[in-house]
């Protein structure tokens, strides 16, 4: 079964950095591009990263303070969040592939707060 | 950016009515278009992707429908589990875009 689990979310004060993971399961991780989603509270989905085998690309509001990475031998994916913001107060999801990504992780709460 | 247009932002439905949400893009991007279920404090699930093409084990009364820049996902003979809030999201370039989603409620 495809499973993809994220982890390191907390409270971090503003200016502050976190890693995020994910880690997968079920599949040949290295073969796929891996995306992180956000949520704010109370509000819609916002693309954030995808690593793909041609680059890493990212949402404006997050270039030069995010970088995504990927270690295949683990298989797992991880997000780099520095210079964080209030505004970054959100659920993180990682989710699989390229175009419309099919399988979602559960997410992990990154709370941006003094 | 390419900018996602949904609407309506909220829908309130009864069940067994049929139900059409739409988006519409900033731009032409064929057919990169995908539409996603998501219920309160879980992860979206994908539904459709390529605009018409349905996830397996996804019931049949979902369908999508359209081409370049204007997209339909429609609801057919609405079920209480479709209750949730839908959103569609374009794969055409980078940065990805959502649209504002469309919360479905009785």
């Amino acid at each position: 079964e495809v499973e993809l689990l994220e982890s390191g979310g907390g409270l971090v004060q503003p200016g502050g950095s976190l890693r995020l993971s994910c880690a997968a399961s079920g599949f040949i991780f290295s073969k796929y591009a891996m995306n992180w989603v956000r949520q704010a509270p109370g509000k819609g989905l916002e693309w954030v990263s995808i690593t793909t085998y041609y680059g890493d690309h990212y949402a404006d509001s997050v270039k030069g303070r995010f970088t995504v990475s990927r270690d295949d031998s683990k298989s797992t994916l991880y997000l780099y969040m520095n210079s964080l913001r209030v505004d970054d107060t959100a659920v993180y999801y990682c989710a699989k592939g390229l175009g419309q990504p099919e399988v979602w992780g559960q997410g992990t709460t990154v709370t941006v707060s003094s | 950016a390419i900018q996602m247009t949904q609407s309506p932002s909220s829908l309130s439905v009864s069940v067994g009515d049929t139900v059409t949400i739409t988006c519409r893009a900033g731009q032409d991007i064929g057919n990169d278009l995908g539409w996603y279920q998501q219920k309160p404090g879980r992860a979206p699930k994908l539904l459709i992707f390529d605009t018409f093409s349905l996830l397996s084990g996804v019931p049949s009364r979902f369908s999508g429908s359209g081409s370049g820049t204007h997209f339909t996902l429609t609801i057919s003979s609405l079920q209480p589990e479709d209750l949730a809030t839908y959103y569609c999201l374009q794969s055409y370039n980078y940065p990805r875009t959502f649209g504002q989603g469309t919360k479905v409620e009785v």
